[in-house]
This record gives C-alpha cells, sequence and structure tokens, in this order.
C-alpha cells in the first residue's frame, strides 16, 4: 500500500491561475519535504517541514508557499504559475535522523498553459 | 555550487556490461544514500553507506563509501535493461533537509 500520496498525478493550470498540490502520508514522519524535478535534473528541494516548524530554501522563488495543517498532509500552493513552474513536484518524508530513508510520493506532473 | 558532483551526468551501455558512477564532494558526511528513480515515479532508497571504506551489495550492484567519507560509487555487473535509470547520491545536511546530487541517468539497450 502506498505510504505517501500525492494528488493529482497530472495537473494541468493555466498561467497566472493559484493550483495547489497535496501530499499524504500513513508513515507518521515528522519531516516532510517539497521536491521540484525538471527534466533530466535531480529532485530540487524546495522546503520542509519539521513537525510544525517550516524550513524555506534560499532559493525558492516566493510564489511557492506550503501548509502542513497536520502531521499526515502537506500542501504546495503555486500562486501564480508560470511556464517555468512546469516541472514534476515530489513530496517526501522522513524521521528526520541522518542517516534514515526519505520515502517519496509518485510526484505531480504540473503542467502550465 | 553543487554539494554532491555525480558523473556521469549520462551513460549509454550495452547489456551485459559493467559500469561504475561516482558521487563526489569537498565536504565529509556522517552517511550518504544511494536512489533510484523510474520514468513517473519517485526515487527508491537503494541503500545507506556510514562508515568510511564501506562497501555494500545489493544483487549486482556494489557501493563504497570513500574512506575519508567524501565520496562514494555504485558499480553495476552485467548491466540490464532493468537497471534502466536515474541514480542519485544524497546526504543529509542536519538531520532533516535530505539534499541530491545532479543524478546520473543510465540506460542500459538490450
Amino acid at each position: 500500500d502506498a505510504m505517501v500520496i500525492q494528488n493529482p498525478r497530472y495537473q494541468v493550470t493555466q498561467f497566472g491561475k493559484p493550483v495547489t498540490l497535496s501530499c499524504s502520508q500513513t508513515l507518521n514522519h515528522n519531516v516532510m519535504y517539497w521536491y521540484q524535478q525538471k527534466s533530466s535534473q535531480a529532485p530540487k528541494l524546495l522546503f520542509h517541514y519539521y513537525d510544525k516548524d517550516f524550513n524555506n530554501e534560499a532559493d525558492t522563488p516566493d510564489n511557492f508557499q506550503s501548509r502542513r495543517p497536520n502531521t499526515s498532509f502537506c500542501f504546495l500552493d503555486i500562486r501564480s504559475p508560470g511556464l517555468g513552474d512546469a516541472a514534476m513536484y515530489l513530496c517526501a518524508t522522513s524521521r528526520g535522523i541522518i542517516g534514515t530513508e526519505a520515502f517519496f510520493g509518485q510526484g505531480t506532473r504540473l503542467t502550465v498553459v | 555550487t553543487q554539494l554532491l558532483e555525480q558523473s556521469p551526468q549520462f551513460l549509454s551501455i550495452q547489456e551485459g556490461e559493467n559500469l561504475t558512477v561516482y558521487c563526489n564532494s569537498s565536504s565529509v558526511f556522517s552517511s550518504l544514500q544511494w536512489y533510484r528513480q523510474e520514468p513517473g515515479e519517485g526515487p527508491v532508497l537503494l541503500v545507506t553507506v556510514v562508515t568510511g571504506g564501506e562497501v555494500k551489495k545489493l544483487k549486482r550492484l556494489t557501493f563504497q563509501f570513500g574512506d575519508a567519507r567524501k565520496d562514494s560509487s555504485l558499480h553495476i555487473t552485467a548491466a540490464q535493461p532493468g537497471d534502466t535509470g536515474l541514480y542519485l547520491c544524497a546526504v543529509s545536511q542536519g538531520a532533516q533537509k535530505l539534499v541530491f546530487g545532479q543524478g546520473t541517468r543510465l540506460t542500459i539497450n538490450p
């Protein structure tokens, strides 16, 4: 059974129209991550939560925001998507201990038209 | 500046050949992980190495952590088409932040 679930798998949004991607986990992990992955590139960390503590990467655009209302759910909000935001968005969780495994969802592929 | 440098970035070889890919850094790490990502899926953990000089084997895959814990290699023996994918090394910065290298995109041709 899937332990990190992302919805939807595919999302098409219009240029400038706000969009929200969702992630849920059944692992009860403290840490949840959002990564952006563009074609043929490695995942790039956008931000992560340790419980409710939010940690933003310095180079994450202000256009990207996140919410974690409880342990199980985390959302990625893109306020005004641009064509350059088209990518695979990956959610992951971990126990927050060095060297422990990160579990990834299948990702949401975002297309901006 | 990239924390983890992976090489080569792209590799295409024939089924049955051997290959090695590398993950290098100027920093010392307490542990290092290798993930494989298949198209349309999220990365999946292959191995975690924690001790300098450590060698771990996973079927035809052999992982080594450098003595100084700054680098790692992944060797695949007798590559098969099912080995095709994006191989990513990753380290933890602090307990929470997981950072990836650029990845090696491996294609095994039948």
